[in-house]
This record gives structure tokens, sequence and C-alpha cells, in this order.
């Protein structure tokens, strides 16, 4: 069983809005900041949100994430065909004493 | 601009020690505000953390990896290692280095390089 679980697919059509969640714990979510990353096909992952909310330099608006308790959350407005890819959330666990990824939701763009 | 490079074999035998190589350009590995981290992706499955190292030799590792990791700086060669021992077909995996900013999450990764590769088989 996975420390943070995240559906293993989604999709949308494109200018469609969708959402991508991450479950965890008190011991990681609940209590540290969350990450997540974009991996399109063939690449290496890149960073697109950090500090739960946080875009860095590049990253368009029209990607957001929040946190709420235990869960955290990736939405994508304005879908189009580029952002395909896999989508993971990452944070640290306290009790674990490690970082943990989610297993991955793979965006399909219809 | 910040680049990694991974290097070392891609095939390693089974019950032997892995060892790879990131060789980092366009700043120092000894940077007070950076950390240096390992994770790896098996084909087809999703991103294991596997360690982070800051340049004064302070390790962080996965607790189901940790007795058989351990990683290592060399400031005079800007590079940063990895050594897995006992290898089995379960290691075969993307190996990435890639740097964490110090002062954000443990789970913040900003540069990463291209990946390399390994593949356990005899």
């Amino acid at each position: 069983q996975s420390v943070l679980t995240q559906p293993p697919s989604a999709s949308g059509t494109p200018g469609q809005s969708v959402t991508i969640s991450c479950s965890g714990s008190s011991s990681n979510i609940g209590i540290n900041t969350v990450n997540w990353y974009q991996q399109l096909p063939g690449t290496t992952p890149k960073l697109l949100i950090y500090s739960n909310n946080q875009r860095p330099s590049g990253v368009p608006a029209r990607f957001s994430g929040s946190k709420s308790g235990t869960s955290a959350s990736l939405a994508i407005s304005g879908l189009q065909s580029e952002d395909e890819a896999d989508y993971y959330c990452a944070t640290w666990d306290d009790s674990l004493n490690g970082v943990f990824f989610g297993g991955g939701t793979k965006l399909t763009v219809l | 601009q910040l680049q990694l490079q991974e290097s070392g074999p891609g095939l390693v035998k089974p019950s032997e020690t892995l060892s790879l190589t990131c060789s980092v350009s366009g700043g120092s590995i000894s940077s007070s505000s950076s950390y240096w981290g390992w994770i790896r992706q098996p084909p087809g499955k999703g991103l294991e953390w596997i360690g982070t190292i800051y340049y004064s030799g302070i390790t962080y590792y996965d607790p189901s990896l940790k007795s058989r990791v351990t990683m290592s700086v060399d400031t005079s060669k800007n590079q940063f290692s990895l050594t897995l021992s006992s290898v089995s077909a379960a290691d075969t995996a993307m190996y990435f280095c890639a740097r964490r900013p110090r002062g954000y999450s443990y789970g913040h990764f900003n540069y990463w390089g291209r990946g390399t590769l390994v593949t356990v088989s005899s």
C-alpha cells in the first residue's frame, strides 16, 4: 500500500479542467508541504508545483496546487494536448523518515 | 544554468554493487544552498526516492534501501555518487540525480539529470 495515493488515471478534453488528488496521512501531507511533478512521455520529471501551491518560474498559471488536511490536489485548467503526461505528488513522511512519491496519475487529453 | 549528468555501468550482475556518479556543472556541489539526491524509476512504474546528501556528508536514505545504500560527495570533481549493494532484478530502473534547494521541503527537486538506465541481469 502506497504512502501517498493517487488515482492511476485521469482524462479530459481540450479546454476542460481536471483535478488530480493525492491522499496521505497525518505523518506526511498533514504536516509537510507537497510538491507536484510532471513527466512528459520519455522525459525527465519536472517540478510543477512546490510548497503546496507555488509555481516555479515558467510554469503556466493554469496549473495550481492546494492542500487540505491530509490530502492535496493538482488542478489543470484550460487543458491542452501537451499536458498529456504522468503527474506525481511528493512529500516527506515524519514517521517513516523518507521522501515518498505518489504512484502517479496518467493524464490523457482526449 | 545548473546541469546534472549521471554516469555508470548500464548492466550490473545480481548480487553485485551498482555504482553511479552524478557530475554537476554550472554550479558548485559545495554550495550551502543545495542538497543532492538520487531518484529511480523502474520501467513502466513510478518514482522512488533513494536518498539525499549535503556537501558536508549529511545523508538521508530511504528506509527500505538504507542497509544497501551509500552516497558520497567528491568536491574536487564536483560530483556525488551512489552505491547500491546486493542488487537484484528489482533494482532495474532509470536512475536520476537531482538537486534540492536548501530551505525547501525534502521532496522538492528543481534540477534533474536526464537519467541513466541500469539493468540488473546475469
